[in-house]
């Protein structure tokens, strides 16, 4: 079964300071994958998404995340962080064109900003 | 565009009884998902429908959930009886397609606490 795993439960960054925030899948053929942001109390907002091609992707907010096929990764950066960044969000894959279990998410990664 | 519409948005029972959340999805989406997203975890699918019918019920715990899409639009789903563990939030999605290519929309939620 198709799994992700997000090392990090809590990310503490300054203001400013860059960010990564890990993700790792297990899956025999390359997913989809993607990355969710969650604010307190709110739904989930999609972030980016990577289906084939350029390895890097750039999303909204400014965020952007590179697919290593080598590593199983799908790591989610940005170059300066501010307060309203503060959220949880979560990885997903699902294999391409739907599949059991459907969008398989992370335990998700709590950002804290620093001020 | 108007977003995916949830109702109610906290929810307080005893276990043992019934609860019913409600959903409406965007306008013009065929694909409407429920998920379940238990305290520290993301979310998990528990139903998918395209139109009015049932894509994936897998992970639907049928012996006390059931969920329905009678018209192809708003959704309903239900929990008789409840169980403590079935304290979470309850997300609804649509996409306009149910095969991920296109982005999943997320309501607020349904925030339920079983006692």
């Amino acid at each position: 079964a198709q799994s992700v795993t997000q090392p990090d439960i809590h990310i503490t960054v300054s203001e400013g300071a860059s960010l990564e925030l890990r993700c790792n899948y297990s899956y025999g053929a390359t997913p989809y994958l993607f990355w969710y942001v969650q604010s307190p109390g709110q739904g989930l907002q999609l972030l980016l998404k990577y289906f084939s091609g350029d390895t890097l992707v750039q999303g909204i907010k400014g965020f952007e995340a590179e697919f290593k096929r080598s590593q199983s990764s799908f790591n989610l950066r940005k170059p300066s962080v501010h307060w309203s960044d503060a959220a949880e969000y979560f990885c997903a894959v699902v294999l391409s064109g739907g599949g059991a279990d459907g969008l398989t998410f992370g335990k998700g990664t709590h950002l804290i900003i620093q001020p | 565009e108007a977003g995916v519409a949830q109702s109610p948005r906290y929810k307080i029972i005893e276990k043992r009884q019934s609860v019913a959340f409600w959903c409406n999805p965007i306008s013009g989406h065929a694909t409407l998902y429920w998920y379940q997203q238990i305290l520290g975890q993301g979310p998990k699918l528990l139903i998918q429908f395209q139109n009015n019918g049932v894509v994936d019920d897998s992970q639907l715990p049928k012996d006390r959930f059931s969920a329905e899409r009678l018209k192809g639009v708003d959704s309903t789903l239900k929990i008789q009886p409840a169980k403590l563990e079935d304290s979470a939030v309850y997300l609804c999605a649509s996409s306009l397609e149910g095969n991920y290519n296109s982005p999943l929309h997320f309501g607020n939620g349904t925030r339920l606490t079983v006692t």
